[in-house]
C-alpha cells in the first residue's frame, strides 16, 4: 500500500468555523489531490497539487483553499465550514498527472452541525 | 467540465455470473481513461489506466476494452465472486481539462453468494 495518511480520520464540527485536513504522503510523489465524495455525485476534485507551493483549482474548489510548503503534506482548509460541506475527504498521489495511477488515502469523515 | 457517465447504477448478480458495465466519456481530446474499484468503508484501489485505441488489460478474473473513437470502455468481471462487491469507478482524462481526472458516479456491484 501507498504511505498515505489523512488527519484527522473523523471530525464533527459546527458551521463557520475554520477546519484544516492534513494530508501526508511518504512516497515522494510529485502530485498530491484533494477529492470529496458524496452520494450520487461519485468522486469531485476540490485542488491538486502539482509541487511545493504549486496548487491549482479543480472542479468544486469554491470555500476551500490549500497549502503544500513540503512535499510531503497537503493541507485543505475549510475557511468557515458550512454544511454542505459535510462529505467524505479523500487525498490522493501520483507520480504523474493523469497517466498515471492515483493512490487514495483511507478518507477523512467531515461532519457540519 | 464535460461529463463521464457509467451504467448500470447498480447491478446485482449470482455468484458465477459474469458481468460488464460500461464507461462513457468524451471522444474528443482523449487522453487516458482509468478503472478504480472501491469497497464500501475503503479507500478507491486502481484496476487499469488505459490510453490506446483498442487497448485490452486483464487483471485475474477481470478486463477491461477501451474506444477511444466512440468514447466508451467496457470492464468484464468473469465469475463473479462475493468479494468482487464493490463499487467500480471510471475516471477519464481529457488533455484540454488540464489534465485533471473526471470521474463517473460509479457502477455499484453486489455478488450473492
Amino acid at each position: 500500500d501507498a504511505g498515505i495518511t489523512q488527519s484527522p480520520r473523523h471530525k464533527v464540527t459546527e458551521t463557520g468555523t475554520p477546519v484544516t485536513l492534513r494530508c501526508h504522503q511518504t512516497e515522494n510523489h510529485r502530485y498530491m489531490y484533494w477529492y470529496r465524495q458524496d452520494p450520487g455525485h461519485g468522486l469531485r476534485l476540490i485542488h491538486y497539487s502539482y509541487g511545493v507551493k504549486d496548487t491549482d483549482k479543480g472542479e468544486v474548489s469554491d470555500g476551500y483553499s490549500v497549502s503544500r510548503s513540503k512535499t510531503e503534506d497537503f493541507l485543505l482548509t475549510l475557511e468557515s465550514a458550512t454544511s454542505s460541506q459535510t462529505s467524505v475527504y479523500f487525498c490522493a498521489i501520483s507520480r504523474e498527472m493523469g497517466t498515471d495511477t492515483q493512490y487514495f488515502g483511507p478518507g477523512t469523515r467531515l461532519t457540519v452541525l | 467540465i464535460l461529463n463521464v457517465e457509467q451504467s448500470p447504477q447498480s447491478l446485482h448478480v449470482q455468484e458465477g455470473d459474469s458481468t460488464n458495465f460500461t464507461c462513457s466519456f468524451p471522444s474528443s481530446n482523449f487522453y487516458a481513461l482509468h478503472w478504480y474499484r472501491w469497497e464500501t468503508a475503503k479507500s478507491p484501489e486502481a484496476l487499469f489506466v488505459m490510453t490506446l485505441n483498442g487497448d485490452e488489460k486483464k487483471k485475474g478474473r477481470i478486463s477491461a476494452t477501451l474506444n477511444t473513437k466512440e468514447g466508451y470502455s467496457y470492464l468484464y468481471i468473469k465469475g463473479s465472486q462475493p468479494e468482487d462487491s464493490a463499487t467500480y469507478l471510471c475516471a477519464s482524462l481529457i488533455y484540454n481539462q488540464g489534465g485533471k481526472l473526471i470521474f463517473g458516479q460509479g457502477t455499484e456491484l453486489s455478488v450473492k453468494p
